[in-house]
């Protein structure tokens, strides 16, 4: 079964400063990876995906993420952050080939943007 | 476009009482549909999925239950709360073959 670690639980950074808040997951085979976004008290919403094709993927808001293969990382990163981007950030996997529809979810990383 | 509906948005219950949360889904048909809970510093606890009416997967061993009596509905139930099982409780939908799910806004359940 696959697992999600999100190396960081809390990050701090100032108004307008790059951030990257670090994913790694557990198995070498083929995945689908998402990242999604929570504001306090409500649901979560997908910020971006990768399914197949360009390692660079872009999403909403201005966050990018690169997977890497090769050290199962799917870093998340924006150029420069805004107060709006505090919030709860989490990535998720799951097996492409394995027929379940399920993901695996990391713990989040709080990421506070600081003005 | 689709949606997703949970109710109530907050609830407050005593220790021993029952519990039900309902999920919809508007705007496509024959979705998968999860129920999760979030736990602070926790991260999501799949508890139940179902791919269809009736077809109901259990994740995690507990005093929940889950149904879906019709194809856009889920609903979430307990006979008798316990403390352990306050915290915000969130459905979501994926199509039936796709990897992303979408999130409703959560119930947030304190139990006293």
């Amino acid at each position: 079964a696959q697992s999600v670690t999100q190396l960081d639980s809390q990050v701090p950074v100032f108004e307008e400063a790059p951030v990257e808040l670090r994913c790694n997951y557990s198995s070498s085979v083929s995945v689908y990876l998402f990242w999604y976004v929570q504001y306090p008290n409500q649901g979560l919403q997908l910020l971006l995906k990768y399914l197949s094709g360009s390692t660079l993927v872009k999403g909403i808001n201005g966050f990018e993420a690169e997977f890497n293969k090769s050290q199962t990382s799917f870093h998340l990163r924006k150029p420069s952050v805004h107060i709006s981007d505090t919030a709860e950030y989490f990535c998720a996997v799951t097996d492409s080939g394995a027929g379940s529809y399920q993901l695996t979810f990391g713990k989040g990383t709080k990421l506070s943007v600081i003005p | 476009s689709q949606t997703i509906h949970q109710w109530p948005a907050t609830l407050v219950q005593p220790v021993g009482s029952p519990l039900s949360l309902e999920c919809t889904v508007e705007g496509t048909s024959n979705p998968n549909l999860y129920w999760y809970r979030q736990a602070a510093g926790r991260g999501l606890q799949l508890l139940f999925y179902s791919v269809g009416i009736g077809q109901i997967s259990s994740e995690v061993p507990q005093n929940l239950s889950a149904s879906r009596p019709q194809d856009r509905q889920f609903i979430l139930s307990s006979k008798k709360l316990l403390l352990s099982d306050s915290g915000f409780y969130l459905c979501a939908w994926s199509g039936q073959d796709s990897y992303e799910q979408y999130f409703g806004p959560g119930t947030r359940l304190t139990v006293t």
